[in-house]
């Protein structure tokens, strides 16, 4: 039982490059998220889905989109990284209160 | 402006003080989390209070919630070196489902030096 996944766990990209960060979760979980954290600043919703084949957008939504064509897997996609972007990045899942989260994912875009 | 506020931002104390951090806002929350985060991993779930001026001891630890569900308190008696980490107060908002989003405070780095 691995709880949450991300990968990958390191990344470093160029202004304008695009990426997909994979979420992966094996507790059969409906709720899943997207955070990014930075100093100061605490973990901030990027997009969130309710079940397969919802998503969501949270309180920072912009240049960020996110797929869930499977309940246990929640991808999220950076379409032209700009160096605002430079963040660590969170998945969660939830069943209840009790949001589980992965080891986050730490991107650089340079 | 954030609608968790946490205080203090930073602390760095002694093994064996007290201390505690507060989470306020203006809104009114119909359950309120803490989260402990070590360098390099996620946060991890500690307490979750939902009743006006319930009281939570885990240990060492005690958490309360305020009366009006707008605040709450995280209390550390006797810190330990194993007590450092990044402590995030989550609130979820009165009509949002038990399995819906939380909004995060900024979090307070604790520094508990041996």
């Amino acid at each position: 039982n691995a709880g949450v996944t991300q990968t990958p766990k390191f990344r470093v990209l160029k202004t304008g490059q695009s990426m997909t960060l994979l979420c992966a979760q094996d507790m059969n979980h409906e709720y899943m998220y997207w955070y990014r954290q930075d100093p100061g600043m605490g973990l901030r919703l990027i997009h969130y889905s309710v079940g397969e084949g919802t998503t969501a957008k949270g309180e920072v939504p912009d240049g960020y989109n996110v797929s869930r064509l499977k309940k246990q897997n929640f991808l999220l996609g950076l379409e032209s990284a700009a160096p605002s972007q430079t963040s660590v990045y969170f998945c969660a899942s939830s069943h209840g209160y009790e949001q589980y989260f992965g080891p986050g994912t730490r991107l650089t875009v340079t | 402006t954030q609608l968790l506020e946490q205080s203090p931002q930073f602390l760095s104390i002694q093994e064996g003080e007290n201390l505690t951090v507060y989470c306020n806002s203006s809104s009114v929350f119909s359950s309120l989390q803490w989260y402990r985060q070590e360098p390099g991993e996620g946060p991890v779930l500690l307490v979750t209070v939902v009743t006006g001026g319930e009281v939570k001891k885990l240990k060492r630890l005690t958490f309360q919630f305020g009366d009006a569900r707008k605040d709450s308190s995280l209390h550390i008696t006797a810190a330990q070196p194993g007590d450092t980490g990044l402590y995030l107060c989550a609130g979820r908002k009165v009509g949002e489902t038990s399995g819906s989003r939380l909004t995060f405070g900024e979090g307070t780095q604790l520094t508990v030096n041996p």
